[in-house]
Order: structure tokens, then sequence, then C-alpha cells
């Protein structure tokens, strides 16, 4: 079947403005996370989406990020106020509950953004 | 909170040769996951391997393998017969079971691996 798939695959914009970024899961896939993955920071957790509510936000980095997730599928990260330490690839993650464990987690290919 | 170690920031390996990745991890939980993923220059996360701690066997996928040390909290992986494909980052994670809000994976800060034809 169709894997997680993220888009656009790169994005460069200018500082100050927003960017939404996509993210569509493996069809059946209830948990989603967001990740980001930087130069200087390596990878790290930014949200997580179980069905349309997201019980953990620990991970996003200042109120100018926001993600929401529709229907239990499709989700959008939403940067606001682009800065230049936004600059990463962003990835997207979907698993399934299998016996009411959290199964392996499979990733999009990312998008790139760069913010000049 | 758990963190994770790769302490081969670069690693090469002959064509056909066996290489080992090293990974070390602290946490104070007796039970989770061990993952290594794979990320070739396409950005693409590819599971590579899975091993949950309660397993004392060490997960197999074909050319690949796991040295699982629980004691010693280690957890290396082992590329056997080496292919120009194998020539990626490859990412150790940590999953908690416990429930802490999420199952966020925690990475350590990667291995790059080269393969030499």
């Amino acid at each position: 079947g169709a894997g997680v798939s993220q888009s656009p695959s790169n994005k460069v914009t200018e500082k100050g403005k927003d960017v939404e970024l996509r993210c569509d899961p493996i069809s059946g896939h209830t948990a989603l996370y967001w990740y980001r993955q930087s130069l200087g920071q390596g990878l790290e957790f930014l949200i997580y989406f179980q069905g349309n509510s997201a019980p953990d936000k620990s991970g996003l980095p200042s109120d100018r990020f926001s993600a929401e997730r529709t229907g239990g599928s499709v989700s959008t990260l939403t940067i606001q106020r682009t800065q230049q330490e936004d600059s990463a690839v962003y990835l997207c993650a979907s698993s399934s509950w299998l016996f009411g464990a959290q199964e392996t987690q499979y990733f999009g290919p990312g998008t790139r953004l760069l913010v000049l | 909170a758990q963190t994770v170690t790769q302490s081969q920031p670069e690693m090469s390996v002959q064509e056909a040769e066996t290489v080992t990745l090293s990974c070390t991890y602290d946490t104070s939980e007796s039970d989770y996951y061990l993952f290594w993923y794979k990320q070739p220059p396409s950005r693409q996360m590819i599971l590579v391997i899975r091993q949950e701690a309660y397993k004392q066997q060490n997960a197999t996928e074909n050319r690949f393998s796991v040295n699982f040390q629980k004691a010693a909290k280690s957890f290396s992986l082992k590329i056997s017969d080496s292919q120009l494909g194998d020539a990626a980052m490859y990412f150790c994670a940590y999953r908690s079971t416990a429930w802490a809000g999420s199952y966020q994976l925690t990475f350590g800060k990667g291995t790059k691996l080269s393969v030499i034809p």
C-alpha cells in the first residue's frame, strides 16, 4: 500500500512569512507524529496526534508553531513568521495500534524548509 | 529522560564486508523498544530492524542483525555482506512502552556509513 507522503518536498520562504507543511499518513494509521531534523539539534519530536486530537505538543519550540489534523487523516504543520533557525527537514511519521499497543512508526520523505 | 548515543559519526566498509554500528542508551525503564532506521540521501527514513527489550533473542532481518545487551544498555547493528545501497545515515532510536502522552522516538545523532566499491 501507499506510504506516508509529505508536501511540498522542498520549500523556500522569506523570513517573516508563514508556511504550511502537509502530511498524508498511511491509510488506517490513527497515530501521527511530526519531527524536525536540523544540523545542530538532530532529530527532535514536535507533536503527536491520536485521531484528531493532540495529547502531546511538548516538542513545539514556540507558539509560532501549530498543527492540526482533520478527519483523522491529513495533518498540517504551520509555522508563522518564519525565522532562519526554522530551516530544517520536517518529517512526519504514522503508526497503527495492535492489541492496545502502538506499532512501529513509518516515516514520510520529509519537507526541506529553507528560510532566507 | 532517555538519551541515545551513537559514538561513531562516520564509518566506512568495503563492499561485501561486515560492519558494526554502535549505539548506547540511558534509561531507568525495564521495558522499551529499540530501532535502527536508515536514511539515504533521499531523506526517507526506512526501518531497518526493531528489538523489544523483553526479548532475549537478538532481532535479525536478512543481512542486518543486532547485538542487544540489556544490562550494558547497548544496541549495535551488524551489516553483513555490505552493498553499495547500504550507504546512508543510520539512526538508533529508543521508544518507551510507558505512556507519557505519546510514544515519541528519541534518536541518536546518527552514523554516516560509506560503502567502498
